[in-house]
């Protein structure tokens, strides 16, 4: 079975700071991985998915990630943190022994400070 | 392109009544739609799986006679909180697939906000 764990439900970065939100996955097949953006009130936006090919991959608002089989990792990074990235991140696997739906993470809200 | 949306966007209600919400995908044909419930500070928990014309597929402790989960065209799905109560006060989000996508990549909707007063 297919699950997600991402480490640290809050982080909290400076403005301009790196920013580095951990997710690590379990899949018994080559996984199809996800990040989620959530803002206040809204739904959940792409921010960037692995299916296959390339490990580093980019994504919308300078996010990117990187698959690492050998760590089951997928964390998300962007090289200098905006206010505008405050929000909620979810991480997903999908789950083809069930139908093909999206198994989450717990989230991590991230803060960024003026 | 692969835009779902939801309607209403909040509603309030009182204890008892029924309340329908609505997810369209726009431009696409959507052959699978998720409904997930969302509680403050948490993650998305899947309610229900509906394929386009057949009975929905609720998740293990989803009372199915409660969340009415209706998905007759391959752009419609809606989900109907019977004799709503304040414990089914929530975020509601739906999701929708494509059939040809190759990799099941969802879409999701914006999420309606339920109050039951």
């Amino acid at each position: 079975a297919q699950s997600v764990t991402q480490l640290g439900s809050h982080v909290s970065v400076s403005e301009g700071a790196l920013v580095l939100l951990r997710c690590n996955y379990s899949s018994s097949v080559p996984p199809y991985l996800f990040w989620y953006v959530q803002y206040p009130n809204q739904g959940l936006q792409l921010l960037l998915k692995y299916t296959t090919g390339a490990t580093l991959v980019k994504g919308i608002n300078g996010f990117e990630a990187e698959f690492k089989k050998s760590e089951t990792s997928f964390h998300l990074t962007k090289p200098s943190a905006h206010m505008s990235d405050a929000a909620e991140y979810f991480c997903a696997v999908i789950a083809y022994n069930q139908g093909g739906k999206l198994i989450f993470g717990q989230g991590t809200e991230l803060s960024v400070k003026p | 392109g692969a835009v779902v949306s939801q309607h209403p966007s909040r509603v309030i209600c009182k204890s008892g009544t029924s309340v329908k919400i609505e997810c369209r995908s726009l431009d696409f044909q959507a052959t699978t739609m998720f409904w997930y419930r969302q509680f403050p500070k948490k993650s998305l928990m899947l309610m229900a799986t509906s394929n386009e014309g057949s009975k929905a597929t609720y998740e293990q402790g989803v009372e199915k006679d409660k969340f009415l989960i209706n998905h007759a065209s391959l752009t419609l799905s809606t989900l109907t909180v019977t004799s709503a109560h304040p414990e089914d006060s929530s975020f509601y989000i739906c999701s929708a697939r494509e059939w040809k996508t190759p990799y099941n990549e969802q879409f999701f909707g914006p999420g309606t906000r339920l109050t039951v007063l």
